[in-house]
């Protein structure tokens, strides 16, 4: 299975946008799709959208459509999630989740997350 | 989109208990359904895909099952470790939606 580490926790203010990376090793990065997903705080799990490098498949749920874009840089194995407009109630831990693409979204391995805080 | 829900949102059960699960989807998703376990401040983790596979290193006692639309996670003999919040997935497509979630306390 492919291990991912995430970059560390941001501070935001209303209005601004967000960047997340995710960097995955250990295996193919080609073998993988990759996913983001959010959790607020003592919320549920929310899949927001992924990405398979290989077949150049992008997919956003309908919810964060227009706001989110998922990229990803095969040279380095790295997945990126791009949140734009960010308010209060995007104030959640952001994973990046991979799973193998046959099975895509299905998520077999999970990053650290990422705590992204919006406040002014 | 296809819908993901699940029932109860919380359940409190004894040590030894049968505990049950369920999980429901608005149209059909075949077995392309995963159930995932998040125990208080972890990642969440992958116990059960293709609705009844278990995945190795998963103790015996989680099993799952599907009738049509609706998916059953079942944690025979419910042990200390397994207090969690359990998710469903929908994995036959895009979106991977997930169910809301389950609670279990002891």
């Amino acid at each position: 299975q492919v291990q991912l580490v995430q970059s560390g926790p941001e501070m935001k203010k209303p209005g601004s946008s967000v960047k997340v990376t995710c960097k995955a090793s250990g295996d193919n990065f080609s073998r993988y799709g990759f996913n983001w997903v959010r959790q607020a705080p003592g919320q549920g799990l929310e899949w927001m959208g992924g990405i398979i490098p290989v077949l150049g498949t992008i997919d956003y749920a309908e919810n964060f459509q227009g706001r989110v874009t998922i990229t990803a840089d095969e040279s380095t194995n790295t997945v990126y999630m791009e949140f734009s407009s960010l308010g209060s109630g995007d104030t959640a831990v952001y994973y990046c989740a991979s799973g193998v693409s046959y099975n895509y979204p299905r998520v077999d391995s999970w990053g650290q997350g990422t705590l992204v805080t919006v406040s002014s | 989109d296809i819908q993901m829900t699940q029932s109860p949102s919380s359940l409190s059960a004894s040590v030894g208990d049968t505990v049950t699960v369920t999980c429901r989807a608005s149209q059909g998703i075949t077995n392309y359904l995963a159930w995932y376990q998040q125990r208080p401040g972890k990642v969440p983790k992958l116990l059960i895909s293709g609705a009844t596979t278990v995945l190795p290193g998963v103790p015996p006692r989680f099993t799952g099952s599907r009738s049509g639309t609706n998916f059953t996670l079942t944690i025979s003999s419910l042990q200390p470790e397994d207090v969690a919040t359990y998710y469903c997935q929908k994995y036959i497509s895009a979106p991977g939606t997930f169910g809301p979630g389950t609670k279990v306390e002891i």
